[in-house]
């Protein structure tokens, strides 16, 4: 079936470090991709998407590469700070975000000053 | 932005009562609505979908009448967790899309812990 396997947390980094969280997946069909932030205390929030492959999706630095061939969603930033402490989630749906979204476990980031 | 609200933010029951959730979009219609389930360090498992005004949609292996779900308003819907057991405990999401059902806005959640 359809899923989302992303790399375990917690993950923790120092300000203005590079910052990779590995996400892929599996799906029938053309999946849209996307990418959710937790903050503590509050709900989940889109952070970018994509809906096509080699779109990229980007928002507050980070970015996300559809990759087809390597059924890959890859999240990146290229400096962090220690507001993007957080719990990141890769997520698929086989229609709009509106659809039924299947989740990866999410991975906690921590920053450190 | 779009804000939905859950009402509690965690709970305390005893095994055999039941637990009412509640999940409002605070400032949208919300069209659709889904209830999620998160155990400790796993991924949120949507449970049902629900539009207003129609029964819910419950995915498979969720019990409906276990967890019973009213979307009576567009702005409203409950989740209701009848004769709670332990293993009913876990973190309870729900999100709301409006009617361009472009973007789902996700609730703080309930974490519910039933003795």
């Amino acid at each position: 079936g359809d899923s989302v396997t992303q790399m375990e947390g917690p993950v923790t980094l120092s300000e203005e470090a590079f910052l990779t969280i590995n996400c892929t997946y599996t799906a029938t069909g053309y999946p849209s991709l996307f990418w959710y932030v937790q903050y503590p205390g509050e709900g989940l929030q889109l952070l970018l998407k994509a809906t096509k492959a080699d779109d990229k999706g980007s928002n507050k630095g980070f970015e996300a590469t559809y990759r087809k061939e390597t059924t890959s969603f890859h999240l990146e930033k290229g400096s962090v700070q220690v507001s993007d402490s957080a719990v990141y989630f890769c997520a698929l749906s086989l229609g709009s975000s509106a659809s039924k979204i299947i989740f990866g476990s999410g991975t906690r980031l921590s920053i450190r000053p | 932005g779009a804000v939905v609200s859950q009402h509690p933010s965690w709970v305390i029951c005893k095994s055999g009562t039941s637990v009412k959730i509640e999940c409002r979009s605070l400032d949208f219609q919300a069209t659709t609505m889904f209830w999620y389930r998160q155990f400790p360090k796993q991924s949120l498992m949507l449970m049902a979908t629900s539009n207003e005004g129609s029964k819910a949609t419950y995915e498979q292996g969720v019990e409906k009448d276990k967890f019973l779900i009213n979307h009576a308003s567009l702005t409203l819907s409950t989740l209701t967790v009848t004769s709670a057991h332990p293993e009913d405990s876990s973190f309870y999401i729900c999100s709301a899309s409006g009617a361009g059902g472009e973007t789902q806005y996700f609730g703080p959640g309930t974490r519910l812990l039933v003795l």
